[in-house]
């Protein structure tokens, strides 16, 4: 089982649909990160947060400490939107080594239709 | 240029060939990293440099060999790879440990 699990796997919505994309962790953290990779391969930072919630544009990101949940929103879906939506933690200091080791889940893949 | 660039986009190489990535961040960064993205598995970290020193090495095979001369630039020497290495190679870098990192368009790589 993965540290960090992400659900659903696959979302299809139609165009200015309310999207959350959820995702769940079983380890400590010091911060949890959102990230958005579109087809080609480049990934860019959408969020890094530690607690409550940060919003950008049409795009939402909350995490409940005590409940290890973070859940990504998106309002008014386009199609531009489409990409995979992935979610990483960063482990406390005292954890495994490096301050800097990502853990990673396996994504989201979400289509959104005209 | 800015942000974070790789080369070469997309690499064939085979199984007795000796290829290396290259990185560079123009983002004044202190941190470099190597991920392996393959399909349908999470990101996997390999190694990870802070202040041109090697603070973190994933368990991974000594068929990849990073080099970071300087904290701009990061190499990923490889030789002897196998077609199970076929995968997307990112590259990222952040301005401190716990800061966010910034990847770049990564190498596509295909063992034959």
């Amino acid at each position: 089982k993965n540290e960090v699990e992400q659900s659903p796997q696959n979302l299809t919505a139609q165009e200015g649909e309310f999207i959350t994309i959820n995702c769940s962790y079983s380890v400590g953290i010091s911060a949890l990160h959102w990230l958005q990779q579109h087809p080609g391969g480049g990934i860019v930072s959408l969020f890094m947060l530690s607690s409550g919630k940060k919003k950008h544009g049409r795009l939402i990101a909350t995490i409940n400490i005590q409940e290890k949940h973070s859940s990504l929103h998106i309002t008014a879906s386009h199609p531009r939107d489409s990409a995979v939506y992935i979610c990483a933690v960063t482990p406390p200091l005292y954890y495994g080594g490096a301050t800097n080791k990502l853990i990673f889940g396996t994504g989201t893949l979400l289509a959104v239709q005209p | 240029e800015t942000g974070v660039t790789q080369t070469p986009r997309h690499l064939v190489m085979g199984m007795t060939n000796k290829k290396s990535l290259k990185c560079e961040q123009h983002l004044g960064h202190n941190a470099m990293y190597w991920y392996k993205q393959s399909a349908k598995k999470p990101l996997e970290l390999m190694f990870v440099y802070n202040f041109k020193e090697q603070t973190e090495n994933n368990s991974v095979p000594s068929r990849f060999s990073p080099e970071c001369p300087n904290s701009s630039h990061l190499f990923l020497h490889l030789h002897t790879l196998q077609p199970e290495d076929s995968a997307l190679y990112l590259c990222a870098s952040s301005q401190a440990a716990v800061y966010e990192q910034y990847f770049g368009p990564g190498t596509r790589l295909t063992v034959t």
